[in-house]
């Protein structure tokens, strides 16, 4: 079964910083990557998505991530943060063979401090 | 375009109770799916329906229960309650399903169970 491990709980960064939060899942022939966000009493919100070509993949509000295969790695990154990014996120992965459900992460809090 | 909705917003019920908790895609959408969120275990898949049928499960008891209408409205069901069933309960529709498609969050059901 496919698994996600966000390596960090909480992630505390400085206003206008860069930030990148982890993400790694277990290998799989072929998968689907996504990171969602969710922010305080509310649903989560896709950021971004990787199906398949390019392995660099630009989301909303100025995120991207990047897909490598040999380190089964999908971190998320923004050069910059704004107090409005502070937010739990979420990494999940699906098996894009099998079309399984996705398989969260237990997420990373973002905290943007002015 | 709605959103997806779920009703109610709030529930406080108490052990060996019942629970029944609503959720309206977005129009169109066929497939709706049912994660489970707590702070310990994260998100949690519990099950998704695609036209009226059960398509896949998580590793839940027979405790949790769902059905979906042909309108695609969808409703899970909690019999004989535990503590431990207190969370947040997220519904998600998609147009085909949750494998590769952006899923569409709603607020969530938060169930306290005393």
């Amino acid at each position: 079964a496919q698994s996600v491990t966000q390596l960090d709980s909480q992630v505390p960064v400085f206003e206008e910083a860069p930030v990148e939060l982890r993400c790694n899942y277990s290998s799989s022939v072929s998968v689907y990557l996504f990171w969602y966000v969710q922010y305080p009493n509310q649903g989560l919100q896709l950021l971004l998505k990787y199906l398949s070509g390019s392995t660099l993949v630009k989301g909303i509000n100025g995120f991207e991530a990047e897909f490598n295969k040999s380190q089964t790695s999908f971190h998320l990154r923004k050069p910059s943060v704004h107090i409005s990014d502070t937010a739990e996120y979420f990494c999940a992965v699906s098996d894009a063979i099998r079309n399984t459900p996705l398989v969260f992460g237990k997420g990373t809090r973002l905290s943007v401090i002015a | 375009k709605a959103g997806v909705t779920q009703t109610p917003r709030y529930l406080i019920k108490t052990r060996g109770q019942q629970v029944t908790l609503s959720c309206s895609p977005i129009s169109g959408h066929r497939s709706v799916s049912w994660y489970q969120q707590t702070p310990g275990q994260g998100l949690q898949f519990l099950f998704e329906y695609f036209s009226e049928t059960q398509r896949n499960k998580g590793n839940f008891p027979g405790r949790f229960s769902g059905r979906q209408f042909s309108n695609s409205r969808s409703e899970m069901n909690v019999s004989t309650l535990e503590l431990g069933d207190s969370a947040l309960y997220l519904c998600a529709s998609s147009l085909t399903g949750p494998s590769y498609n952006e899923q569409f969050f709603g607020p969530g059901t938060r169930l306290t169970v005393l």
